[in-house]
């Protein structure tokens, strides 16, 4: 099976644009998660996509924000940048289930993409 | 709330010695945990995980680790270090019966440096 993939791999943009990147998760999982990660505040849950619902949000604020298609692939759009938004942005998939299941799973991630606002 | 604690900011170790990554974590009811690792530039990759069962948990590239439950500890552990070992390591938990969902709470990280 493919991995995870990201679109795209790295973003430059200034301060007050808005930003989308992709996601597309192992082929068969439905949960798609975000994570933010930078050298001061190390990896934060952003929030998980699971058949096209948010189903978990981290503390970010509201220009951070997200979507899942039908097919599982996910979005994720920050509005109005901030210079503390460069990050490297990660997305992990996994078959999805609840958490007093047998299906529990690891989550799979992707490369990143690695976000720069100037 | 849940959070890991990692306490090394790095370790160091010479090539095919043992080596330990420490963890503890702090979680409501009984915890998920995990390992993975990051090279540079690239994302996690999965180590290993424990949900419930033996203490001592195998996972890949000859790493495994050791649940201890009244410590509260998730330690990574490797017989014999190579130095293709050296990168990132994140331990990380996810609480069970949350409600559902895949949040996971990340340690610091605790870079590993293996040396000739």
């Amino acid at each position: 099976k493919a991995g995870v993939t990201q679109t795209p791999r790295y973003l430059i943009k200034t301060r007050g644009q808005q930003v989308t990147l992709s996601c597309s998760p192992i082929s068969g999982h439905r949960s798609v998660s975000w994570y933010q990660q930078t050298p001061g505040q190390g990896l934060q849950f952003l929030f998980e996509y699971f058949s096209e619902t948010q189903r978990n949000k981290g503390n970010f604020p509201g220009r951070f924000s997200g979507r899942q298609f039908s097919n599982s692939r996910s979005e994720m759009n920050v509005s109005t940048l901030e210079l503390g938004d460069s990050a490297l942005y990660l997305c992990a998939s996994s078959p999805g289930g609840t958490s007093g299941g047998l299906k529990l799973s690891e989550q799979f991630f992707g490369p990143g993409t690695r976000l720069t606002v100037l | 709330a849940q959070s890991v604690a990692q306490p090394e900011d790095q370790v160091n170790v010479a090539e095919g010695n043992p080596l330990t990554v420490k963890c503890t974590y702090s979680v409501s009811g009984n915890p998920y945990l995990f390992w993975y690792v990051q090279y540079p530039n690239r994302g996690l990759q999965f180590l290993l995980k424990y949900i419930t069962g033996d203490n001592l948990v195998k996972g890949s590239y000859g790493f495994e680790a050791e649940f201890n439950k009244s410590q509260t500890s998730f330690h990574l552990k490797k017989p014999s270090a190579l130095v293709s070992d050296s990168a990132l390591y994140f331990c990380a938990v996810r609480a069970l019966f949350t409600g559902g969902g895949n949040k996971l709470t990340f340690g610091t990280g605790t870079q590993l440096k293996v040396e000739l």
